[in-house]
């Protein structure tokens, strides 16, 4: 298994709204990550999971909050977003935090449109 | 200052032929790694090709090679023999430090390579 798998694929919801979205892995990999694109936007890269630690929070505003609940699973909750966070939301895993060489491994985004 | 450059917004080329997409790249660490990745429009991130910064050959994956030239800091992507599904959008990305918190990638703005029949 070489996939990392998000959940939903699609989510719409309103600014009062909370919902989660939902990040697997089953490769064993124990750094995990949260990455935002923009349309016609490079990804730009949220949080770090590392051995289930949270390890780097790039300043992102509360209404997003992760959490891993084991070596396998990423969530991001999503509590009273606003329109601008409209985008891609790509989860990432890596197979070691510390070995250099190592490429992330992504899944296929889960859109988020906040109206 | 932007980390990770690349100039080509967009590129056509014709299928079967090679296309070159530029990355330069800006840091001032010793040990540092690029990647190229290609998105498709179905979103997904797909790792093409890694070059450590202390390799002293170009790495090549299938059709992809990377023409790297450290003293210019440039980490161009070579696609031979261009495929209708090569069409996507593709990224050039840097790692500059590494350690247990894990691996950061810095990406670039992006070029989109539209393939013609």
């Amino acid at each position: 298994d070489t996939e990392v798998t998000q959940t939903p694929k699609h989510l719409v919801m309103g600014m009062t709204n909370k919902k989660s979205l939902k990040c697997e892995q089953h490769m064993g990999h124990r750094a995990m990550y949260w990455y935002k694109q923009k349309a016609k936007k490079p990804p730009e890269l949220m949080f770090v999971y590392s051995y289930e630690k949270l390890s780097i929070n790039e300043s992102v505003p509360s209404r997003f909050s992760p959490e891993c609940p084991n070596s396998s699973l990423l969530n991001l909750h999503l509590h009273a977003l606003q329109p601008e966070d409209s985008a891609l939301y790509l989860c990432a895993s890596s197979l070691n935090p510390g070995q250099g060489y190592e490429k992330l491994f992504f899944g296929s985004g889960t859109q988020l449109s906040v109206l | 200052a932007q980390k990770i450059t690349q100039t080509q917004p967009g590129m056509f080329v014709q299928e079967k032929e090679a296309v070159t997409l530029d990355c330069t790249y800006d840091t001032s660490d010793q040990s540092y790694g690029l990647f190229w990745y290609k998105q498709p429009s179905s979103g997904e991130m797909i790792f093409l090709i890694y070059q450590g910064s202390y390799d002293e050959q170009n790495a090549t994956e299938g059709r992809y090679s990377l023409n790297f030239q450290k003293a210019r800091k440039s980490a161009n992507l070579v696609i031979s023999a261009s495929q209708l599904g090569d069409s996507a959008m593709y990224f050039c990305a840097m790692r500059e430090t590494w350690d247990n918190a894990g691996n950061m990638l810095t990406f670039g703005g992006g070029t989109r390579l539209m393939v013609k029949p």
